[in-house]
């Protein structure tokens, strides 16, 4: 266990709607990743927030938002839902400490999303 | 910008043998190469890293050699057994940036 909780682990849902996803970061870490690994694919780095700001964006599609809150749990939110984003997502934490570029990222379980 | 590309996509071993599972990153600022194992439906976890300090790093079956002056890192895994099967992934963080940029992943088979 990577100590990353992430809700929920399934979500089946169908096309034009709205999902949140849940990240709650291991304890004193203060970053916040999320991936998108869609089936066969590598991991697509979308964003990342630290002790409640955004960070750094990859491809993170306009449809798609994220916030840390004051707790350093994170959302992320998937909006007028297509098939081609059915898709593992992963959170991921670090600590980032004075020499950030270094930190260990630590996964969670994913969230698998099906949009039917 | 930023890339890292990983070779090859598929790796197929008898057990026993050893792995070699390679990586190119791009940007010259990365100094920190973390390798990732992901079994299938699972999460990705880390198994070995090394800093832009180190030249060789290694954790009994498994080891890792970066060349700055090349941008090449790569995998070294001796003695493979079943359990090794899995995708690989390598990865670059900019220390400008800090965003972790990940290889391809590679398929590792490893046949009883």
């Amino acid at each position: 266990d990577s100590g990353v909780t992430q809700t929920p682990k399934h979500l089946i849902t169908a096309t034009g709607q709205r999902v949140t996803l849940r990240c709650s970061p291991r304890s004193g870490d203060l970053s916040v990743y999320w991936y998108q690994q869609s089936l066969d694919q590598g991991l697509q780095f979308l964003i990342q927030y630290y002790n409640g700001e955004e960070r750094a964006k990859g491809n993170i599609l306009e449809r798609f938002s994220a916030q840390q809150f004051p707790d350093l749990h994170s959302e992320l939110n998937l909006s007028s839902l297509e098939l081609g984003d059915s898709a593992l997502y992963f959170c991921a934490s670090s600590v980032d400490g004075q020499d950030w570029g270094w930190n260990i990222q630590y996964f969670g379980a994913g969230t698998r999303l099906s949009v039917l | 910008g930023e890339n890292v590309e990983q070779h090859p996509s598929t790796l197929s071993v008898q057990e026993g043998d050893s792995a070699v599972i390679k990586c190119t990153y791009s940007d010259s600022a990365s100094n920190y190469f973390p390798w990732y194992k992901q079994e299938l439906g699972k999460r990705p976890q880390l198994i070995i890293d090394i800093r832009s300090n180190v030249g060789e790093k290694k954790d009994q079956r498994i080891a890792v050699t970066l060349n700055k002056t090349a941008k090449h890192f790569s995998l070294h895994i001796t003695e493979t057994q079943p359990e090794d099967s899995a995708v690989y992934f390598c990865a670059g963080v900019s220390s400008n940036t800090g965003k972790l940029i990940f290889g391809q992943g590679t398929t590792l088979q490893v046949k009883p």
